[in-house]
This record gives C-alpha cells, structure tokens and sequence, in this order.
C-alpha cells in the first residue's frame, strides 16, 4: 500500500488567490481526517469524515475554508481567499472503523502533509 | 473535552545515554493514548499505543510508555536513543469510542554525539 497520498507537497501562492489540497486516503480506511500543524497552534483538527461524509466541522477556521470528500478515494481541503495566516503544514489521515483489525481505537495513517505558503 | 499537555518543549540528551519525554493529560472519562513520531519533512507515525490492560505499553524502535491512571500520565521512555531517534514526538488522547485525537505541542528530541 502505498499510505496516504497528500498533493501538492509544497504550495506558494499569493494573498487572495485560491489553494485546493488533495489527499487520497489508504484504500478500505472509512474515515479521513484534515489537521493543520503550525509552531503556534501546534496539530488542531480541522474536519473529519466517515464513509466521505462531513462528520464534525468544527475545527474549520472559518468561511473562507472547505473540504470535500466525493468518493472514497479522494479529499480536497480548499481556502479562497488564501490569507498569509494560514500558512501551515496541512496533513490528511486516515483509519479504519476501531474495531476492525486494531483493538478498538482510532489509529490514524498520516501523509507527508502539503506544506502551505501564502504571501 | 480531552486535552494533553507535553512538559518540555525540548529535549536534548547525549547518545547512548535514557530518555523520558513527558505527556499529561486531561479527561473526564476513559481514553485511549497514543504517541507518534514526525521526523523532518514527513507526517506523523505511530510509536506506541495504550488501549487496555498492561500499563507499560512497548512500541517501535526501541520506546515504551507507562500509563499512570491516577497521575493521568503517560511518559515515554527509551533507555538508550541513537542520533536517528531525532524527530519530534507528539501525545495524543482519544476518548473511548471517539473518533477524534487531541495532540499535544509536541517535544523535540535532540541527540548529541
């Protein structure tokens, strides 16, 4: 398997212009999670999904974010407009349903991350 | 809410020599407790987790974790790092049948030659 698959891995742009992320997650995990890492907030979980459903949102900054989940097989983060605040390293991961092959609990499978650059 | 405080920010250690990385957490009910590693430029793995049952908990390279219900603790120890331990090590807390995980601020492990 080759794990989650976060593209693009590096994104310069500048303020105002819009950013999508893309993840694809590991194939049979049903639930995919979008975190955000920077030096001051540390890991803070944006959204996550279950079965490419939205289950808790409440993480997104604000209006200006969206994610999306068609299928699957595939997740996009966008921010428009971009803003130089949300520069940040942003990790897609995704699990199995706990109870199927891991005794119970979460455990998430992170990507490289696409590391965000907004001027 | 489930919360996690990491006590040091930094941690360097010569090599060859113990090291403790130390995770407190917050939880009104029970949790599941995790550690993950991230070393420069890639996502974050999983080291070691506590589920149930036997509170030492070992993982991957070398690690294990003691998990202490009534300090709400859950330490991580290696008795002897190497210069490729060098990476950034997160807590992380889970309450029981959640699927959210609450990370800590993280701890960066430094090993000096």
């Amino acid at each position: 398997d080759a794990g989650v698959i976060q593209s693009p891995r590096h994104e310069v742009t500048e303020m105002g212009q819009e950013v999508t992320l893309r993840c694809k997650p590991i194939s049979g995990h049903d639930y995919l999670f979008w975190y955000r890492q920077t030096m001051m907030r540390g890991l803070e979980l944006l959204i996550y999904f279950n079965n490419n459903v939205p289950i808790d949102d409440s993480g997104m900054p604000e209006d200006r974010f969206s994610a999306k989940m068609p299928n699957a097989s595939f997740s996009t983060l966008k921010i428009q407009p971009s803003e130089p605040r949300d520069s940040a390293v942003y990790f897609c991961a995704s699990s199995l349903t706990p109870g199927q092959g891991m005794g119970g609990a979460n455990v998430l499978t992170f990507g490289a991350g696409s590391r965000l650059t907004v001027l | 809410a489930q919360s996690v405080t990491q006590l040091d920010s930094q941690v360097p250690v010569f090599e060859e020599a113990p090291v403790e990385l130390r995770c407190n957490y917050s939880s009104s009910v029970s949790v599941y407790l995790f550690w993950y590693v991230q070393y420069p430029n890639q996502g974050l793995q999983l080291l070691l987790k506590y589920l149930s049952g036997s509170t030492l908990v070992k993982g991957i390279n070398g690690f294990e974790a003691e998990f202490n219900k009534s300090q709400t603790s859950f330490h991580l120890r290696k008795p002897s790092v190497h210069i490729s331990d060098t990476a950034e090590y997160f807590c992380a807390v889970c309450r029981r049948g959640a699927q959210k995980l609450v990370f800590g601020q993280g701890t960066r492990l430094t090993i000096n030659p």
